[in-house]
């Protein structure tokens, strides 16, 4: 009964392959985040949608697209992989009315040989 | 955005109570500050919320100055199953409907020792 679950767990893929990361939640929030985590423990925000309305996007390359087909789903898409894109992202989502809870997935360990 | 400062690792030893300072200069006056811990491939879990004063649950105990630049987040009597990266993250949702960017500090590391 997960409240955010994110396929793939792990991800191993070559260089300039496409690949995809899902992620859904059953907690009837309305806003969800992509999170990349590096080597070093930064947790990075890349993409929040809120009821499927793209409405943060930080400086993250095209290669990156999010999708969001309804609210309780965002799914993460990444072409032309490259080595520094290997990490751990994160899906989370929250209450719009409730500041600053965000709920995480377990993530989601890419490896871009 | 506000930008969080914590030190990069923390010890201790079981029992003993962590007080862990994040520093956020650039608090702006919607945001309120959360805590959340991190163990090894689990994603972060919630810990406790606050916007000013003093918070506290059934786990820890959030401090926070009148003047919002900083925080501490109190865990008393650690056990060894507290030794995880701990972070501190300023920021507001609007009640609008949209989010503001919620930006992450490093984290820090708590080892408790036996």
């Amino acid at each position: 009964d997960t409240a955010v679950s994110q396929t793939p767990k792990y991800l191993v893929t070559q260089m300039g392959n496409d690949k995809s990361i899902k992620c859904e939640q059953n907690l009837g929030h309305d806003t969800m985040y992509w999170y990349k985590q590096d080597s070093k423990k930064f947790l990075k925000i890349m993409f929040s949608y809120n009821n499927k309305e793209l409405i943060i996007n930080e400086t993250v390359p095209n290669r990156f697209s999010p999708k969001s087909p309804d609210k309780a789903h965002l799914n993460l898409h990444i072409n032309s992989l490259e080595l520094g894109d290997s990490a751990v992202y994160f899906c989370a989502s929250s209450r719009d009315r409730v500041p600053g809870e965000l709920f995480f997935g377990e993530g989601s360990r890419l490896t871009v040989l | 955005l506000a930008k969080t400062t914590q030190p990069i690792s923390m010890d201790s030893y079981e029992g003993q109570e962590v007080n862990i300072t994040c520093s956020h200069n650039n608090i702006a006056t919607n945001d309120y500050i959360t805590w959340y811990q991190q163990f090894p491939s689990q994603g972060p879990r919630f810990i406790i919320q606050g916007y000013k004063t003093k918070v506290t649950n059934e786990v820890a105990s959030l401090f926070i100055p009148a003047d919002r630049k900083s925080s501490t987040l109190s865990l008393p009597r650690v056990s060894l199953s507290d030794t995880a990266v701990y972070y501190c993250l300023v920021g507001a949702t609007l009640s609008s409907g949209s989010a503001r960017q919620l930006t992450f500090g490093s984290g820090t590391q708590l080892t408790v020792l036996p």
